[in-house]
């Protein structure tokens, strides 16, 4: 069954520390895995798509990579307005239609 | 601003009432997807239509939810005869036809059955 797995759970960061969310996929044949930024009581705000491994993205302090198994979301010196809840989503050959989120990573960067 | 828009934002129920959704994508948004999702938890694929034709159903759609998309334009959730277990955030969420490209959610719409 197609999974998604997100790691941390949360992280709390210094304003200025650079670090890295984790998004492990088990999905057969990814046709893409996105990265959602999402504020609460807000609806998931796009970021990034990636469709093979070795593909990057970069987006102000925000890059996306992505492997043959999982993907990471490399945050550099974030700042406050960067704390959010960060979702990773997998779409596979054997989902249909469907995209298959993980938890995500709630991140909080304090000043 | 990703152009799809849902209504209302929140809605409050009694148990046992029933309560519909709406969500207005833009035009060229022929694929439209329902989430739901609770605290904590990323969004749970609901149901998925190709312009009218709703094609996917998940198999945690209880026969208590419905949706459509008459005209392929607007979409309607409707949830009939509410549970406590149903409070949760539902998202909508558009896509073009083009390639295997990313979906725009609009912001939801927070139900509480209280």
């Amino acid at each position: 069954e197609d999974q998604v797995t997100q790691s941390p759970e949360a992280l709390r960061l210094q304003e200025g520390e650079s670090s890295s969310l984790n998004c492990s996929y088990t999905v057969s044949g990814l046709r893409g895995l996105f990265w959602y930024r999402q504020d609460p009581g807000k609806g998931p705000e796009f970021l990034f798509t990636l469709y093979s491994a070795g593909e990057e993205k970069e987006k102000e302090r925000l890059k996306a990579t992505l492997t043959k198994k999982e993907s990471f979301l490399h945050i550099t010196a974030p700042k406050p307005e960067d704390s959010a809840t960060y979702l990773c989503a997998a779409y596979g050959n054997t989902g249909g239609f469907k995209t298959i989120f993980g938890a995500g990573t709630r991140l909080f960067v304090k000043a | 601003d990703t152009g799809v828009s849902q209504n209302p934002r929140h809605k409050i129920t009694k148990r046992g009432q029933n309560v519909t959704f709406r969500c207005d994508p833009i035009s060229e948004h022929n694929r439209l997807y329902w989430y739901r999702q609770t605290l904590g938890q990323g969004p749970e694929f609901l149901t998925y239509f190709q312009n009218e034709a709703q094609l996917e159903k998940s198999r945690l759609l209880s026969d208590r939810f419905s949706a459509e998309r008459p005209k392929g334009s607007f979409s309607t959730l409707e949830i009939q005869r509410t549970e406590q277990g149903d409070s949760a955030m539902y998202l909508c969420a558009g896509q073009t036809m083009v390639g295997d490209t990313e979906a725009f959610f609009g912001q939801g719409t927070r139900l509480t059955v209280v």
